[in-house]
């Protein structure tokens, strides 16, 4: 089935240094969706990204899709002991499913 | 607005004891509902998911079942719980006929089992 993989799987940053994690196929991708999961809690959807060579800014968080669609990632300029959590990507699913598959996540941790 | 709602928030239980997690969505109307499970540290394993009234399908064969009595009532079932069951249990939902199907998640049960 279609999978997406993540990496890396943590990242210890000290606060103020940039983070990045990243989300590949080897397929091609109709779309990737971004979701962060604070420690605790339960994922939430952060954004979807749909078209080829797509970036989108949320404040310090920059998200990027791949020329082929076959790769995304997720960049924090100046983590914040906020950004603290999971961060997963989520391709569509096998076989023209609609159901999402999310990568295992990648979980950053902050030192202040 | 959408909220789901999912109880009990924790749970500790025998192994060998029944099992039944509830999961309830308001605002919205026919959504599609999921169960996912993560284990500690791990990522989101899709365990059933329903396009409406008592259409199920599973995803990972298990000692779990699924059923969705009302339309925006999703129950998950266990007849005699594992150790292996233990996890973070998610309810989700997302809207029918959305191509891109952005998952919306309720907050979680966690399941411990001795």
């Amino acid at each position: 089935g279609q999978q997406v993989m993540q990496i890396p799987q943590y990242q210890h940053v000290q606060e103020g240094e940039d983070f990045t994690t990243y989300c590949n196929s080897s397929t091609t991708l109709s779309n990737i969706q971004w979701y962060k999961q604070r420690p605790g809690g339960h994922p939430v959807f952060l954004i979807q990204l749909v078209k080829s060579g797509e970036v989108k800014k949320q404040k310090r968080l920059t998200f990027q899709f791949g020329e082929a669609k076959k790769n995304s990632s997720l960049h924090i300029t100046a983590t914040q002991t906020t950004d603290v959590g999971t961060y997963f990507c989520a391709g569509p699913g096998s076989g023209g499913s609609y159901i999402p598959t999310f990568g295992r996540g990648t979980s950053l941790i902050v030192h202040p | 607005s959408q909220t789901i709602h999912q109880w009990p928030a924790t749970l500790v239980q025998p192994v060998g004891s029944p099992l039944s997690l509830e999961c309830t969505v308001e605002g919205t109307s026919n959504p599609n509902l999921y169960w996912y499970r993560q284990a500690a540290g791990r990522g989101l394993q899709l365990l059933f998911y329903s396009v409406g009234i008592g259409q199920i399908s599973s995803e990972v064969p298990q000692n779990l079942s699924a059923s969705r009595p009302q339309d925006r009532q999703f129950i998950l079932s266990s007849k005699k719980l594992l150790l292996s069951d233990s996890g973070f249990y998610l309810c989700a939902w997302s809207v029918l006929g959305n191509p891109y199907n952005e998952q919306f998640f309720g907050p979680g049960t966690r399941l411990t089992v001795l």
